[in-house]
């Protein structure tokens, strides 16, 4: 069956740099989520879409941007990026009908900040 | 805050039952229990999640107390494979609608040789 893809699966960029992450979802799912998992730490919330319009935030960097595209993928913008950024950022895509639907997470992208 | 309340490590010897305990004294009546796994550095994978009934896929079972403040993830037979991080969840059941899914803590699961 297929499963969210993610690239690049490892990315390495410099202070100030931009970077910009993609997802695709498993096909017929509208709900994409962006997570961001620092060293050590437990996967933390960023932003999903619904439909390709925003439908949550969490504590997404003013810096970041992202979007969901006509064809459900989105794409995750870092820009001015910090060492702090260096983690491992999840993609998870659901269909959001009836009620409690899983969500399907990707493999990461393994991102580096020098 | 939290709201759920997970040990922070359990061992378990392979080919035995893992039983993981979650607390949720908080739950609503419309929230569900859901547990994921994170095996290192992978993405987070479904077990399993339920209401109030007992659930059993080919992964795990879920036991839920009658009052729902608290459940436990069965494992019947771990093997080292199943050596990960433990999520429990509550999310709200939406219809039509689909819901982030914030992790806590989570419970390190060593299954030994």
């Amino acid at each position: 069956a297929a499963g969210v893809i993610q690239s690049p699966r490892h990315l390495i960029k410099e202070k100030r740099e931009t970077a910009t992450l993609k997802c695709y979802p498993i096909p017929r799912h509208d709900t994409v989520y962006w997570y961001q998992q620092g060293p050590g730490q437990d996967p933390q919330f960023l932003i999903s879409f619904y439909e390709k319009m925003q439908s949550d935030k969490g504590s997404i960097p003013d810096r970041f941007s992202a979007q969901q595209f006509s064809d459900y993928h989105s794409e995750l913008n870092m820009s001015s990026l910090e060492l702090g950024d260096s983690a491992l950022y999840f993609c998870a895509s659901s269909l959001a009908e009836g009620a409690n639907e899983k969500l399907f997470f990707g493999s990461g992208t393994q991102l580096s900040v020098l | 805050d939290a709201k759920t309340t997970q040990p922070t490590s359990m061992d378990c010897a392979e080919g035995r039952a893992a039983n993981l305990p979650c607390n949720h004294s908080t739950i609503s009546g419309n929230e569900y229990v859901y547990w994921y796994r994170q095996i290192h550095s992978q993405g987070p994978q479904y077990i399993i999640h339920g209401l109030k009934n007992n659930e059993t896929n080919e992964m795990a079972s879920l036991i839920i107390t009658e009052d729902r403040k608290s459940s436990t993830l069965i494992l019947p037979h771990a093997t080292l494979r199943d050596t990960a991080v433990y999520y429990c969840i509550v999310r709200v059941a939406w219809v039509n609608r689909d819901d982030k899914i914030i992790f806590g803590k989570g419970t390190r699961l060593h299954i030994l040789p």
